[in-house]
């Protein structure tokens, strides 16, 4: 299987701050662009954020934006809002199994 | 809009088998790959296997032998069965449609849509 690092594994941050957060794949072959990002807050669902690595998913801001390509992948929050401390998780789509990451817990600073 | 409702049997003894049942709602079940996907307690997630409108399917190795994903398309609902569970599968269990594909029509398999979860616990 696919195995993604995230990191890091949690971080704290304030309203208005630019956040990244990285995921890395752990094979040496590469997953291309078939990296995808969600957003998960407690007792919900996740929420698909962006697709194939840069794709905006419809609706979500575009404060998030994502890049990569290969093995190593960021996600990056512009002008952090409330809403936005959650855990965010990366899944790779480009080898059955699909996987995700562990985790990164966005808090308040 | 389309909505997905998993329902179930929230209390499994072990060794007995999980059933659950994913309604799409709002929308067709046609023209879709429909995903479960499961969450321990505090931990992350994992895929469990999909099926396609059509039937084909598609399972996690590490689950395969205990894992039946089925669809009724007349009533718009997915059906997943585990087998000889154990307290290892406690978990919310999430239903989650694709439907993003590239120009080539190929799936992107990213799950753009998802259930509420139902946490079932496995304990006797």
């Amino acid at each position: 299987d696919v195995q993604l690092t995230q990191s890091p594994p949690s971080l704290s941050a304030s309203v208005g701050d630019t956040v990244t957060i990285t995921c890395r794949a752990s094979q040496s072959n590469t997953i291309t662009k078939y990296l995808n990002w969600y957003q998960q807050k407690p007792m919900r669902a996740p929420k698909l954020l962006i697709y194939a690595a840069s794709t905006l998913q419809t609706g979500v801001p575009s404060r998030f934006s994502g890049s990569g390509s290969g093995t190593d992948f960021t996600l990056t929050i512009s002008g952090l809002q409330p809403e936005d401390f959650a855990t965010y998780y990366c899944q790779q789509s480009h080898t059955a199994p699909w996987t995700f990451g562990q985790g990164t817990k966005v808090e308040v600073k | 809009q389309v909505q997905l409702q998993e329902s179930g049997p929230r209390l499994v003894k072990p060794s007995e088998t999980l059933s659950l049942t994913c309604t799409v709602s709002g929308g067709s079940i046609n023209n879709y790959y429909w995903n479960w996907i499961r969450q321990p307690p505090g931990k992350g997630l994992e895929w469990i296997g999909f099926i396609h409108y059509s039937g084909t399917t598609s399972y996690n190795p590490s689950l395969k032998s205990r894992v039946t994903i089925s669809v009724d398309t007349s009533k718009n609902q997915v059906s997943l069965n585990l087998h000889s569970v154990t307290a290892a599968d406690t978990a919310v269990y999430y239903c989650a449609r694709v439907s993003n594909y590239d120009s080539n029509g190929y799936p992107y398999w990213c799950f753009d849509l998802w259930g509420r979860g139902t946490l079932v616990t496995v304990s006797s």
